[in-house]
């Protein structure tokens, strides 16, 4: 019953490097959600895919893309690594329906330094 | 676009106290409120959410309770306990197409 997995766990770049944040889930949500969590800035949205085969943008998508590769899976993409971009990355999922929001249920991070 | 605040920033109690922590928010369409719990090293983790149809849920010693007249909402967590500490966040959604808006979060201290 792992929920939501992400992976690296850790992970130091240099600057301009590329590197690619996973995510899985295993509770047949249809959405997904990934997250930037900053001292003092709490949790805010950088993308975010309401269901299969779309994805939108959120609060600070700027030098970041995603990919939904599948129900399970989304991805996030940093082209080339900026220290502005060292932060916890967290990774989220809910299901749809009723008309209202659905609780997220988040993994236990990723975090990413760069130099 | 929403705004959403908590009030205090820190907060310490003494053990088997009551502790208290309000979210403000901007949106008067905003329909769903859960508060959240990150404990070091983890993910947030969901303990209590609140709709907007519904004045007030409890699930054991922790309670939320809304007021959509003046826009805020409260997490009262009763008897605290150590394991107790760590940082809070309280959100709000519009909807079932709607993103959450988290606030800034709060660290709770309960004092053994």
């Amino acid at each position: 019953n792992a929920g939501v997995t992400q992976t690296p766990k850790f992970q130091v770049l240099k600057t301009g490097q590329s590197m690619t944040l996973q995510c899985a889930q295993d509770m047949n949500h249809n959405s997904m959600y990934w997250y930037r969590q900053d001292p003092g800035m709490g949790l805010r949205l950088i993308y975010y895919s309401a269901s299969e085969g779309t994805t939108d943008k959120g609060e600070v998508p700027n030098g970041y893309n995603v990919s939904r590769l599948n129900k399970r899976e989304f991805s996030l993409r940093l082209e080339s690594a900026a220290p502005s971009q060292t932060s916890v990355y967290f990774c989220a999922s809910s299901d749809r329906g009723g008309g209202w929001n659905q609780p997220q249920h988040f993994g236990d991070g990723t975090r990413l330094s760069i130099l | 676009g929403e705004n959403v605040e908590q009030h205090p920033s820190t907060l310490s109690v003494q053990e088997g106290d009551s502790a208290v922590i309000k979210c403000t928010y901007s949106d008067s369409a905003s329909n769903y409120f859960p508060w959240y719990k990150q404990e070091l090293g983890k993910g947030p983790q969901l303990i209590i959410d609140i709709r907007s149809n519904v004045g007030e849920k409890k699930d054991q010693r922790i309670a939320v309770t809304l007021n959509k007249t003046a826009k805020h909402f409260s997490l009262h967590i009763t008897e605290t306990q150590p394991e107790d500490s760590a940082v809070y966040f309280c959100a709000v959604g519009a909807g079932a197409n709607s993103k959450l808006t988290f606030g800034k979060g709060i660290t709770l201290s309960v004092r053994p």
